[in-house]
């Protein structure tokens, strides 16, 4: 069963809007992390955004923001004030703990076409 | 923040034959990923590889096919052995770097090595 899902392969946004990327994830792990990254055409993976488990509130970095709603599994990243170059490949991953380290999955990623 | 470069970023190979990846951080790290990336595809997490330890395979993925070298905490290795189109494929290190809260931290990953298998 898929861990992390991404239901959305592609999604259009106008610039200057805001934009919601859908994410669901399965564990039984009371500890993990979800993260979300950003893969421009250039195929390097850009850090966006961490959301522990255990945080009370809601992460925010700059534009990014995580919608954490832990009751339905879901780390919805939300884009404010979209900009001509937020296009690009993004992924919702979580990190799972294990006995002697931790892994980190990746759910298909959502492709995000911004609007001029 | 950590700095990644892989050798070499990309490369053409004939099937059959195998190619290693090298992966240099400019920090010590304990744990070191590595991924690949199919055309249009996620990122699939190869295995795990710690320094002074076996590395963990994933579901899929094997030693004989991938064998992993960790000598140090800033240097990591993947080989692509007898390969085949199958393996046409984006490989990417990442290391994990410890944030100040328990749990929290940071995964870094490098460029990638791109690799072509004819």
């Amino acid at each position: 069963a898929q861990k992390i899902t991404q239901t959305q392969p592609g999604m259009f946004v106008q610039e200057k809007e805001a934009v919601t990327l859908d994410c669901t994830y399965d564990t039984s792990d009371p500890s993990y992390g979800l993260f979300w990254y950003k893969q421009p055409s250039s195929g390097e993976m850009i850090f966006l955004i961490y959301q522990g488990s255990y945080d009370q509130q809601n992460a925010t970095e700059g534009r990014y923001s995580l919608n954490f709603q832990k009751a339905r599994k879901s780390a919805n990243l939300v884009i404010s004030a979209s900009q001509l170059g937020d296009s690009a490949m993004y992924f919702c991953a979580m990190r799972e703990v294990y006995t002697g380290g931790f892994k980190t999955i990746f759910g298909a990623g959502t492709r995000l076409f911004v609007k001029a | 923040s950590a700095v990644i470069s892989q050798k070499p970023s990309r490369d053409i190979c004939q099937r059959g034959t195998s190619l290693t990846i090298q992966c240099q951080v400019d920090s010590q790290v304990t744990m070191m990923f590595w991924y690949r990336q199919q055309p249009g595809q996620s990122l699939t997490l190869i295995a795990t590889a710690n320094q002074g330890s076996e590395a963990t395979y994933e579901s899929g993925f094997v030693i004989d096919k991938f064998p992993i070298s960790r000598p140090n905490l800033t240097f990591s290795t993947l080989t692509v052995s007898n390969m085949s189109p199958e393996d046409s494929s984006i490989y990417l290190c990442s290391v994990f770097l410890a944030g100040g809260a328990p749990g929290s931290g940071e995964q870094f990953f490098g460029p990638g090595t791109r690799l072509t298998v004819l």
